[in-house]
């Protein structure tokens, strides 16, 4: 049972736009930015978005985040083939002094 | 470019010991903050310990507290995760990763490793 709550499976059609959500709490999302990985079958993860909304260079802008109050979002618009991956969300936890993770959405393009 | 890469997985039995490196290359090791996190087959990630850039500060997770130690050497820019009494439930990949900013703990994980596999059993 992960501490932060994800759906475990989104999908959508190429050229739509699909969300994924992160549930927390106060000690959690309450008090931290939220982050995004997101992890191709049998690679590593890789950060997505961090600080809310922030992409690291060389994510495209298709890729979007946003965070109220003990909710964060992962947007993708355009969706396209090869964002057929599993993402997941992370947080700073305040009562248990680590981070926290989502259990994951896969997302399955159609 | 930023490297990582770990290198000690292997098939130990149940109340055994492992050690796990990560070589780190491409960035000035000893002013980041570094973190190991898991993956148990078909499951999610699971963080479980990090290290401030002197190696002063650790946490760990409740579920290796007491098992599980991790340092660094910053001469060697290496990181590394003891394990002892492994257990069934420590198989995983374990990745190591580098927090975002320097000098400071931050929120997120800018790069990665490419993992290494852990089995315990029997």
């Amino acid at each position: 049972q992960s501490v932060l709550t994800q759906p475990p499976s989104a999908s959508g059609t190429p050229g739509q736009r699909v969300t994924i959500s992160c549930s927390g709490s106060s000690s959690n999302i309450g008090i931290s930015t939220v982050s995004w990985y997101h992890q191709l079958p049998a690679t590593a993860p890789k950060l997505l978005i961090y600080n809310n909304n922030q992409r690291p260079s060389g994510v495209p802008d298709r890729f979007s985040g946003s965070k109220s109050g003990t909710s964060a979002s992962l947007a993708i618009s355009g969706l396209q083939s090869e964002d057929e991956a599993d993402y997941y969300c992370a947080a700073w936890d305040d009562s248990l002094n680590g981070w926290v993770f989502g259990g994951g959405t896969k997302l399955t393009v159609l | 470019q930023v490297q990582l890469v770990e290198s000690g997985g292997d098939l130990v039995k149940p109340g055994g010991s492992l050690r796990l490196s990560c070589a780190a290359s491409g960035f000035t090791f000893n002013d980041y903050y570094m973190t190991w996190i898991r993956q148990a087959p078909g499951q999610g990630l699971e963080w479980i310990s990090y290290t401030s850039s002197s190696g002063n500060t650790i946490y760990y997770a409740d579920s290796v507290r007491g098992r599980f130690t991790i340092s660094r050497d910053n001469v060697k820019n290496s990181l590394y995760l003891q394990m002892n009494s492994l257990r069934a439930e420590d198989t995983a990949v374990y990745y190591c990763a580098r927090h975002g900013r320097p000098n400071i703990r931050g929120y997120y994980f800018d790069y990665w490793g490419q993992g290494t596999l852990v089995t315990v059993s029997s």
